[in-house]
């Protein structure tokens, strides 16, 4: 089992729709975590970060956080053609070390 | 102009060769971290250190090696060991778990 699971997608999205991206992770011990967007060719760029069960909003971006089901989740509003990227999830393990699922792409389509 | 350098920006490795990829950061971060990222793929941890003059193995350190004599310093030497070193390196350093990336560097072989 990968310590830190996303589906890879592509996810295609219409403009002006909700896109939701799942994650789930292995160490329960995990207190931190986090989402990035990565557009190609460029290094990740954080947009997210949460660390107590519940919702987080911050503009068009809500995460959720459900430390009994070990999932994390992002959640787009009103989604752009800019939002089309690769989003990754990252875990603060126990061993104080970051880990990476392996992305989803993102597609918005006009 | 607080942030992550990394130099160089594409660099050139001949068989046999070792060479030297440079991360610099100015934002009094205590701990840093080097990835490896391949085309399509996630971002896979080599090493990390999370306070001066110590250091950890990631998951592929195989063939890499580092050292952290400065807090602002954390330069990575892919070997001749490492056989396959073509892809995209992301040095990173984070202070309470926001982790910020520098712009990386694409290693490639003659």
């Amino acid at each position: 089992q990968k310590e830190v699971e996303q589906n890879s997608g592509p996810l295609s999205v219409p403009e002006g729709a909700i896109a939701s991206l799942n994650c789930t992770y292995s160490d329960r011990g995990s207190q931190s975590f986090f989402w990035y967007r990565q557009y190609s060719g460029k290094s990740p760029e954080l947009i997210m970060s949460i660390y107590s069960n519940g919702d987080k909003e911050d503009g068009r971006f809500t995460a959720q956080l459900n430390k009994a089901s070990q999932y994390v989740s992002l959640l787009i509003r009103d989604s752009q053609p800019s939002d089309s990227a690769t989003y990754l999830c990252a875990v603060y393990s126990s061993a104080s070390k970051i880990i990476f699922g392996s992305g989803t792409r993102l597609s918005i389509r006009p | 102009d607080g942030g992550i350098t990394q130099s160089p920006k594409y660099l050139f490795r001949k068989e046999g060769q070792n060479v030297t990829l440079s991360c610099e950061q100015n934002l009094n971060h205590d701990a840093m971290y080097w990835y490896r990222q391949d085309p399509g793929q996630g971002l896979r941890l080599i090493y990390y250190s999370q306070i001066v003059n110590d250091f950890q193995k990631g998951d592929i350190a195989e063939g890499y090696s580092v050292s952290r004599e400065k807090k602002e310093s954390f330069p990575l030497t892919v070997t001749s060991a490492q056989k396959n070193p073509t892809a995209f390196y992301l040095c990173a350093s984070t202070l309470s778990g926001d982790t910020f990336f520098g712009p990386g560097t694409r290693l490639l072989v003659l």
